[in-house]
């Protein structure tokens, strides 16, 4: 089967650093995405980890570890723009055609 | 510029009444996806297309038909036999050549019914 977890929600404070987490279990595993979605629009893409270890873009981290099958994304110096839902997904397989499982999200919510 | 257009924004559906929902891409795309996404439910695959003339059930397909006659074109169409079809869909496509490439999402269309 296929299991993707995040914490459903999540408050954080304007200029703070927050981690979000996820740990999946599916059958196969070929790559872990981050997606950003403010709520009413399209999720956007801001981070893709195949390899353990940590990718770093901006202000924005992500972190994998595929013996633990957890991720987490990093979020420094944070602002209000930066209140959205924050989507986990993994692909199953090594091809780009493969759609995505993906976990049900985190709400921040970021205050001043 | 390349992306990938839903239409429409906003759709009102009637009892017994099957909706088509359009997605047009113009990023030379191999694969285009049909997700439904409901109040703290994330996203949901109901169709996917790998390439065309061919697409294959979701998760959650019953109630949906799609057609993929052209590589730009995915179109879905929620049937009368979808009882609950209130919910915010998004189309995506993505490319075969590399593992490590995204999904490209549209700004969805916002389903109800009247």
């Amino acid at each position: 089967g296929q299991n993707i977890d995040q914490p459903t929600e999540m408050t954080a404070t304007e200029g703070a650093i927050v981690q979000i987490n996820c740990t999946y279990q599916t059958s196969g595993f070929n790559g872990l995405f981050w997606y950003q979605q403010h709520a009413g629009e399209a999720p956007t893409f801001l981070s893709y980890n195949v390899l353990d270890g940590l990718e770093e873009k901006g202000r924005f981290s992500s972190f994998l570890s595929r013996s633990k099958g957890y991720s987490y994304l990093l979020l420094k110096e944070l602002q209000m723009k930066d209140s959205a839902s924050y989507l986990c997904a993994v692909r199953g397989d090594n091809s780009g055609n493969t759609p995505l499982v993906f976990g049900k999200g985190t709400r921040l919510s970021v205050i001043a | 510029d390349g992306g990938i257009t839903q239409s429409p924004k906003y759709l009102f559906r009637k009892e017994g009444q099957n909706v088509t929902l359009s997605c047009e891409q113009n990023l030379n795309h191999d694969a285009m996806y049909w997700y439904r996404q409901d109040p703290g439910q994330g996203l949901r695959l109901i169709y996917y297309s790998q390439i065309v003339n061919d697409f294959q059930k979701g998760d959650i397909a019953e109630g949906y038909s799609v057609s993929r006659e052209k590589k730009e074109s995915f179109p879905l169409t929620v049937t009368s036999a979808q009882k609950n079809p209130t919910a915010f869909y998004l189309c995506a496509s993505s490319t075969r050549r590399d593992q490590n490439q995204p999904q490209h999402f549209g700004d969805g269309t916002r389903l109800s019914i009247l």
